[in-house]
């Protein structure tokens, strides 16, 4: 398996523009999270889905993000309108489900790094 | 509530033994796990342990864990350059399915 595939690696746009940013998990993994990594506030969940299905969206900073998982091989991270304190590095991580050992270790992607000017 | 603590930052020697620290605050953590990211790159697992266990060892790396005092500790032996990285603890809750608790991280320098 190729692992966690993020898209795109960098991104850089100006404030009031659309981000999408994308995910595919390993293949078979139930679970999938996003996260958000600062200096300031250090690595942040923000949503994670269990099979396609939102479950805690309590960390998404406002309205301005939305996430989805139309399928179990895809999700979006969506921010508009993006603002210079969206800047962040994005990952995103999939897990297998709870029942066998070592479930809930998680495998991250490489990440998205925004920059809103 | 959920809180894990770490200190920032960490120097040792090439050939030195490496200690990081981490303590967690809910004492119904199920795992706890050690995580590594290096510069542009995402985090990957080195280790983890479950909470009904002191210690585990894994070649290099030997995770203690003291459940009475929340605290878990890594220990790198011989540390050699291509450690240099962040490294995170984390904990999972029991019937919070595999969401986790980040540490704040440790950047660990190693110097000849």
């Amino acid at each position: 398996d190729a692992g966690v595939i993020q898209s795109p690696r960098h991104e850089v746009t100006e404030m009031g523009q659309e981000v999408t940013l994308r995910c595919k998990p390993i293949s078979g993994h139930d679970y999938l999270f996003w996260y958000r990594q600062t200096m300031m506030r250090g690595l942040e969940l923000l949503i994670y889905f269990n099979n396609n299905v939102p479950i805690d969206d309590s960390g998404m900073p406002e309205d301005r993000f939305s996430a989805k998982m139309p399928n179990a091989s895809f999700s979006t991270l969506k921010i508009q309108p993006s603002e210079p304190r969206d800047s962040a590095v994005y990952f995103c991580a999939s897990s297998e489900g709870q029942g066998y050992p070592g479930a809930n270790v998680l495998t991250f992607g490489a990440g998205s790094r925004l920059t809103v000017l | 509530g959920e809180d894990v603590e770490q200190s920032l930052f960490l120097s040792v020697r090439e050939g030195d033994s490496s200690v990081i620290n981490c303590t967690y605050t809910d004492s119904s953590s199920t795992y706890l796990y050690w995580y590594k990211q290096e510069p542009g790159a995402g985090l990957q697992l080195l280790t983890y342990i479950f909470s009904n266990m002191d210690m585990k060892q894994d070649q290099r790396l030997t995770v203690l864990l003291n459940k009475k005092d929340k605290h878990l500790s890594l220990r790198i032996a011989d540390t050699q350059t291509g450690d240099s990285a962040i490294y995170f603890c984390a904990e999972s809750i029991a019937g919070t399915a595999s969401k986790l608790t980040f540490g704040t991280g440790t950047r660990l320098q190693v110097t000849l």
